[in-house]
């Protein structure tokens, strides 16, 4: 059974800070690896996709990568912004991408 | 982006009454559609895959009875909550699958409190 975890839980920077959030997976064999935002009392705002052939995926300030073989994932986000305040929830696609295993999420705040 | 809705955003109800979420897509036509649920503090737990014009299949530990998965159409699934209790409360959250590289596009979430 796949399991995700995401390091640290939660987390407070002040703002400007560059940021990387983890993520592990048990099981190495995935199909594409996500990382998505979450607001408070809302739905997923998909962030960056990486399908399993590749390494890493950019849009603007965030970056992630992925190490499929040791079974982790990191988000950088670059100059952060109050705005990016949100929990981020990594997911690990498994089987065609049919089902999704959610990690337990990173709860950041950007401090002015 | 494909947009994925859900209706209502948030419903109150009394124990043992039943409630109908929907969830739809509105510019693109999604074959799967999953429902996950999300305790307060915690990550999203998948409950069903539904395929259009097919039984859902359920994940371990969710009763298909309680939960009940229709999707009638290529842009429409229902969950309905029958006889719902108040450990039912939670946030209710659909996706559908489509699009380029068949991504999952998630809706806003609805959140069900039970009394």
């Amino acid at each position: 059974k796949q399991e995700v975890t995401q390091i640290p839980a939660a987390l407070s920077v002040p703002e400007g800070e560059n940021l990387v959030l983890n993520c592990s997976f048990t099981d190495s064999a995935i199909y594409n690896l996500q990382w998505f935002r979450q607001d408070p009392g809302k739905g997923l705002t998909s962030l960056l996709l990486i399908q399993s052939s590749q390494r890493e995926q950019t849009s603007g300030r965030l970056n992630a990568s992925l190490d499929k073989s040791s079974g982790r994932s990191t988000l950088y986000i670059a100059a952060s912004q109050p705005g990016d305040s949100a929990t981020y929830l990594c997911a690990v696609a498994a089987g065609g991408g049919n089902k999704l295993t959610f990690g337990t999420g990173t709860q950041l705040k950007v401090e002015l | 982006g494909a947009v994925v809705s859900q209706h209502p955003s948030w419903v109150i109800c009394k124990s043992g009454t039943s409630v109908k979420i929907e969830c739809r897509s509105l510019d693109f036509q999604a074959t799967t559609m999953f429902w996950y649920r999300q305790f307060p503090k915690q990550s999203l737990m998948l409950m069903a895959t539904s395929n259009e014009g097919s039984k859902a299949t359920y994940e371990q530990g969710v009763e298909k009875d309680k939960f009940l998965i229709n999707h009638a159409s290529l842009t429409l699934s229902t969950l309905t909550v029958t006889s719902a209790h108040p450990e039912d409360s939670s946030f209710y959250i659909c996706s559908a699958r489509g699009g380029y590289q068949e991504t999952q596009y998630f809706g806003p979430g609805t959140r069900l409190l039970v009394l």
